[in-house]
C-alpha cells in the first residue's frame, strides 16, 4: 500500500534563508506522482508543485523546488529566500499511476515558521 | 479557477445522530475526495470517487459512507456519529487520467464536533 512519511514536525527559520522539508514515500508502482501542498493559517489548502516519477529533472515553481531522489524514495521541498508569508503547514502527497485507482495519500505535514 | 464548496462549515452533532457533509465543485472534475484532518495525522483519506455513481474506500472508511449522485456533488455520511469522528473534514476535486493527472483543489473544510 502507498504511504507518505514526513518526519519533521516543525521547522523554524529566519526570513530570506533557504529551508528544506523532507518526505519519503512507499509504493509498488513504477509510475507515480508526487505533490506538495501548503495549508495557511486560515486553513486553506493550496497546491504548490508536482513531480512525476518518470521525469529526471527536479521541478521548480517560483521559489519552490524539489529534490527528487528516486532510489531513496525521497521528495524534498526546498524554499529559497523564505518570506514571512511562507509560514504554514506543508504536506507531501502521492498518487500511484495505475489505471485502477485515483487514490491520493498525504503525509502528516511539517509546520514552517519564518521569523524576521 | 476550480471552486470547491462545502456545507455546512461548522456542525455540532449528538452521539448516535446522522450527519451529512456536502461538497460541490463547479469545475467538472471527475475525481472527488473526502479527507479528515487531525493533529499529528495530517490528511487521511476516507472515501473517494472517480465519477458520478462511483465511490471507493480510502484508508479510514469505517463509520463513513459516501455518495456521488452527480459530477458536481459528493457527500460524506455518518450514519451513527461518535465523538471520535470530531474533526475537520476537507473535500477535494481533481481531474486527469494517468500521466495527465492534475493537482487537487480543496474546499474550505467543515469543522464537525460530535458531543
Amino acid at each position: 500500500a502507498q504511504k507518505v512519511t514526513q518526519t519533521q514536525t516543525s521547522i523554524s527559520v529566519v526570513e530570506k534563508t533557504t529551508v528544506t522539508m523532507d518526505c519519503v514515500y512507499e509504493t509498488r508502482d513504477s509510475s507515480y506522482f508526487l505533490f506538495w501542498y501548503k495549508q495557511t493559517a486560515s486553513g486553506e489548502i493550496v497546491f504548490l508543485i508536482r513531480q512525476d516519477s518518470y521525469k529526471k529533472e527536479n521541478a521548480t515553481v517560483g521559489h519552490y523546488s524539489l529534490n527528487f531522489q528516486k532510489p531513496k524514495s525521497s521528495i524534498g521541498l526546498i524554499i529559497t529566500a523564505t518570506q514571512i508569508e511562507d509560514s504554514a503547514v506543508y504536506f507531501c502527497a502521492m498518487r500511484e499511476g495505475g489505471t485502477g485507482g485515483y487514490k491520493v495519500v498525504f503525509g502528516s505535514g511539517t509546520r514552517l515558521l519564518v521569523s524576521p | 479557477e476550480a471552486a470547491v464548496t462545502q456545507s455546512p462549515r461548522n456542525k455540532v452533532a449528538v452521539t448516535g445522530g446522522k450527519v451529512t457533509l456536502s461538497c460541490n465543485q463547479t469545475n467538472n472534475h471527475n475525481n472527488m475526495y473526502w479527507y479528515r484532518q487531525d493533529t499529528g495525522h495530517g490528511l487521511r483519506l476516507i472515501h473517494y470517487s472517480y465519477g458520478a455513481g462511483s465511490t471507493e474506500k480510502g484508508d479510514i472508511p469505517d463509520g463513513y459512507k459516501a455518495s456521488r449522485p452527480s459530477q458536481e456533488n459528493f457527500s460524506l455520511i455518518l450514519e451513527l456519529a461518535t465523538p471520535s469522528q470530531t474533526s475537520v473534514y476537507f473535500c477535494a476535486s481533481g481531474d486527469g487520467l494517468g500521466a495527465n493527472y492534475a493537482e487537487q483543489f480543496f474546499g474550505p473544510g467543515t469543522r464537525l464536533t460530535v458531543l
